[in-house]
């Protein structure tokens, strides 16, 4: 069955470390993106990808950075300039349109220690 | 821009029960809406969505939406809610941004179902 996976489900990090969050899809999905959440906001969006090699800033883009190289895949490095990294994050990818919405895989929980 | 605004952040109801939550969204112009369910540590799930023609959706799990032009709302409702119902529930809306294909999310409902 096609999907998103992201790994790992829970991760842990000292400060001032650079920590990678892995999401792949298999939906053959043009654009990807991530979103963290934190209790009672909602979910931001930090970046999106709509296409391979090419991403851009959501609303909370600093202290994170992400790349696509390839369509599966959607990386996020959480970087020791993020000030409040713990937080649930979620990648999510859509097959273009807007009306198709998104499917979401089933989170990372970072937390900083 | 658009915005969403869940106006309860939680919303108690007894087993059995009916339930709305509700949803409403900043502009008038065509838009597509969305609600999804996340329950605890998962991610979000599609339950319904409207794009175009029939006002009353139907989505998985018993649940319905009304969008409602003239009031820009698109309120979540079920008849008889269940303990397995207890989640979170997100109401989105597209961005008419033709450029991209985002989704701009509500704070989110959470309900909480007591037997």
């Amino acid at each position: 069955d096609g999907g998103i996976t992201q790994s790992p489900k829970y991760l842990f990090r000292k400060e001032g470390q650079n920590v990678t969050l892995s999401c792949e899809q298999n939906l053959n999905h043009d654009a990807m993106y991530w979103y963290r959440q934190d209790p009672g906001q909602g979910l931001r969006l930090i970046y999106y990808s709509q296409i391979v090699n090419d991403f851009q800033k959501g609303d909370i883009a600093e202290g994170y950075s992400v790349s696509r190289e390839k369509k599966e895949s959607f990386p996020l490095t959480v970087t020791s300039a993020q000030k409040n990294p713990t937080a649930f994050y979620l990648c999510a990818s859509s097959i273009g349109p807007p009306q198709r919405g998104y499917t979401f895989g089933s989170g990372t929980r970072l937390t900083v220690v | 821009a658009q915005s969403v605004t869940q106006l309860d952040s939680q919303v108690p109801v007894f087993e059995e029960a009916p339930v709305e939550l509700r949803c409403n969204y900043s502009s008038s112009v065509s838009v597509y809406l969305f609600w999804y369910v996340q329950y605890p540590n998962q991610g979000l799930q599609l339950l319904l969505k409207y794009l175009s023609g029939s006002t009353l959706v139907k989505g998985i799990n018993g649940f319905e939406a009304e969008f409602n032009k003239s009031q820009t709302s698109f309120h979540l409702r079920k008849p008889s809610v269940h303990i397995s119902d207890t989640a979170e529930y997100f109401c989105a809306v597209s961005d008419q941004d033709g450029a991209t294909n985002k989704l701009i999310f509500g704070t989110g409902t959470l309900l909480a179902v007591q037997p």
